[in-house]
């Protein structure tokens, strides 16, 4: 009964490869994001999605595409992997409201070799 | 823009007494929230506490409570008694609703025995 699930949560791959990691929320949430986390632990908001709206932050390469199934479900793709993809991704979700907190998968660790 | 400093790359707490971990956040809206992550070795982020920009009452849960002084822009994280298994990442962070949750830099504490 998992809140947030994201698969796998290990992967390593060679650049070039394309890769895609899946989260799934069974809380009912309207919103669904995801998140890189680097080394140093900063933790940078890549996109964010309800059923009305797409918002990327401009920074995010667009190697990386989010893919929206249904409304518990956004998928993360990666084209053509870099080095500099080696990160820890979070999928998150949350009501849309500024006092809902955002409830967190356990993580994707992508390691590019 | 949103902005979240926290000042503390790490701190150290003898186990059983009490710590502090500071956040100061920047915004010009009036209706906000304001929550703290921890992300232990793990790797999870949970989700510890919430406290919204018209609450009148400092949050708590349990040992957690936040010191939320509203005209100087600073929720700090007291945690009351220390215990071994509080050694973790600390995360403050702001909502702002349609903006996204935005993250501090991270406090990591460390519970001596």
């Amino acid at each position: 009964d998992t809140a947030v699930s994201q698969t796998p949560k290990y992967l390593v791959t060679q650049m070039g490869n394309d890769k895609s990691i899946k989260c799934e929320q069974n809380l009912g949430h309207d919103t669904m994001y995801w998140y890189k986390q680097d080394s140093k632990k900063f933790l940078k908001i890549m996109f964010s999605y309800n059923n009305k709206e797409l918002i990327i932050n401009e920074t995010v390469p667009n190697r990386f595409s989010p893919k929206s199934p249904d409304k518990a479900h956004l998928n993360l793709h990666i084209n053509s992997l870099e080095l500099g993809d080696s990160a820890v991704y979070f999928c998150a979700s949350s009501q849309e409201s500024e006092r809902a907190p955002q409830y967190f998968g356990p993580g994707t660790r992508l390691t590019v070799l | 823009a949103q902005k979240i400093t926290q000042t503390q790359p790490g701190m150290f707490v003898q186990e059983k007494e009490a710590v502090t971990l500071d956040c100061t956040y920047d915004t010009s809206d009036q209706s906000y929230g304001l929550f703290w992550y921890k992300q232990p070795s793990s790797g999870e982020m949970i989700f510890l506490i919430y406290q919204g920009s018209y609450d009148e009452q400092n949050a708590t849960e349990g040992r957690y409570s936040l010191n939320f002084q509203k005209a100087r822009k600073s929720a700090n994280l007291v945690i009351s008694a220390s215990q071994l298994g509080d050694s973790a990442m600390y995360f403050c962070a702001m909502r702002e609703v349609p903006n996204d949750m935005r993250f501090g830099a991270g406090t990591r504490l460390t519970v001596k025995p």
